[in-house]
């Protein structure tokens, strides 16, 4: 079956350093590949989505890049602040599967000042 | 745009006592979903309805667990008789159609003691 497979938590950084949150995943066909967000109290929010290999999905500063090859979408940041501290959730769909969402196990994030 | 309402937000019951959580989607959303989170794991599917129809329930304990949403709106999940293990988060989302975006409700924590 479909699996995502994230580095675990937590992950603590010191303000301004940069971030990689590792996931690759496991599925037969071709997923559409999404990072969400669950700020404390929270409920999910998308953060970025990749739909095809190659792909780069964007948003708030954060980046991944769908890599067929090695079946991975790693999370990056340039530049972390205090409020980025969250719980980061990679997670795949399949067209033929009814768009159902797979999740990995989360990563903890927790950014210093 | 109201986002996704779920109560109660908390509920905390023994084991072998009954619970119902209910589920508000975004208005216009044909699509609604249904997910566990267990404390340190990544959400997981129980069940995916489109319009007042079961798209999907394959992962859904039917022994004990029961979900309707009788107009194709709100939506009802029921776990009787509850066991220790059903401690979780449950995640309502709901999306447009079954191929767009799913944004998430708040959660609805509970407790089995």
């Amino acid at each position: 079956g479909n699996s995502v497979t994230q580095m675990e938590g937590p992950v603590t950084l010191s303000e301004e350093a940069f971030l990689t949150i590792n996931c690759t995943y496991t599925a037969t066909g071709y997923p559409s590949l999404f990072w969400y967000v669950q700020y404390p109290g929270e409920g999910l929010q998308l953060l970025l989505k990749a739909t095809k290999a190659d792909d780069k999905g964007s948003n708030k500063g954060f980046e991944a890049t769908y890599r067929k090859e090695t079946t991975s979408f790693h999370l990056e940041k340039g530049s972390v602040q205090v409020s980025d501290s969250a719980v980061y959730f990679c997670a795949l769909s399949m067209s033929n599967a009814g768009n159902m969402l797979t999740f990995g196990g989360g990563t903890r994030l927790m950014v210093k000042p | 745009e109201a986002g996704v309402a779920q109560s109660p937000r908390y509920k905390i019951i023994e084991k072998r006592q009954s619970v119902a959580f209910w589920c508000n989607p975004i208005s216009g959303h044909a699509t609604l979903y249904w997910y566990q989170q267990i404390l340190g794991q990544g959400p997981k599917l129980l069940i995916q309805f489109q319009n007042n129809g079961v798209v999907d329930d394959s992962q859904l304990p039917k022994d004990r667990f029961s979900a309707e949403r009788l107009k194709g709106v709100d939506s009802t999940l029921k776990i009787q008789p509850a066991k220790l293990e059903d401690s979780a988060v449950y995640l309502c989302a709901s999306s447009q159609d079954r191929y767009n975006e799913q944004f998430f409700g708040p959660g609805t924590r509970l407790t089995v003691l």
